[in-house]
């Protein structure tokens, strides 16, 4: 199974862009890169998703690197509302489709 | 509006009485799953399932049974919980193409003493 690694914790300031990492360097061809947050006590929630190209929406945007071993999770504005755990999923394009967690990065908003 | 529903969300049982935590989502999604939260150790696939009636194991099923038999309901069972399956569980179901959102449960916290 393709297995992600993010940074345990990041920090940033309220109102600055933060850029979150995640390895993938065993994905393969189909395999669909996720990014889901989760608040204290909530399901994760939806926040983007991709397979080679960079992706835009309102709430962030996806860097993916091309030869797609890794990918960046970029919020152009934190704001405190942003500070939840960021977990990196890959999801098999084929056969079982399988979730995979990464231990996902704890990020930190300062007013 | 779509809802996946997890019932009960809090719950607190014995050791050995058999309890079914269920999942019912509205989206007409193909695709469920089960995860178990554990401090440090992130989210865990239990199981999952790809149609009604076709389900198979994650990466810890020891303990769970589950059964696809609609489309929207996917039951979580533990024939005879035990201490080391309090945890906290999500269900998630999304549609099979791997490239569609994934919508998950507000979570059951599960005490088993």
């Amino acid at each position: 199974d393709a297995k992600t690694t993010q940074p345990n914790s990041m920090e940033s300031n309220e109102e600055e862009p933060v850029h979150l990492p995640c390895n993938h360097s065993t994905i393969s061809g189909t395999d669909y890169i996720h990014w889901y947050r989760q608040l204290p006590s909530q399901g994760p929630e939806y926040v983007i998703h991709g397979l080679t190209s960079n992706v835009n929406n309102r709430m962030a945007s996806l860097a993916i690197a091309e030869d797609r071993k890794s990918s960046t999770l970029i919020l152009h504005r934190a704001t405190l509302r942003d500070a939840a755990v960021y977990y990196c999923i890959l999801r098999e394009g084929a056969g079982a489709q399988k979730l995979v967690f990464g231990q996902g990065t704890r990020l930190t908003i300062n007013p | 509006e779509a809802q996946v529903t997890q019932n009960p969300r809090y719950l607190i049982t014995v050791t050995g009485k058999k309890l079914t935590v269920t999942c019912s989502q509205n989206m007409n999604h193909e695709y469920m799953s089960w995860y178990r939260q554990d401090p440090g150790l992130g989210l865990r696939q239990i199981y999952y399932s790809m149609n009604v009636e076709v389900t198979d194991k994650g990466d810890v099923p020891e303990g769970y049974k589950v059964s696809r038999k609609e489309k929207r309901n996917f039951p979580l069972i533990l024939e005879s919980p035990s201490p080391n399956q309090t945890s906290l569980y999500f269900c998630a179901s999304s549609d099979r193409l791997p490239g569609n959102t994934i919508y998950f449960g507000e979570g059951s916290w599960l005490t088993v003493v």
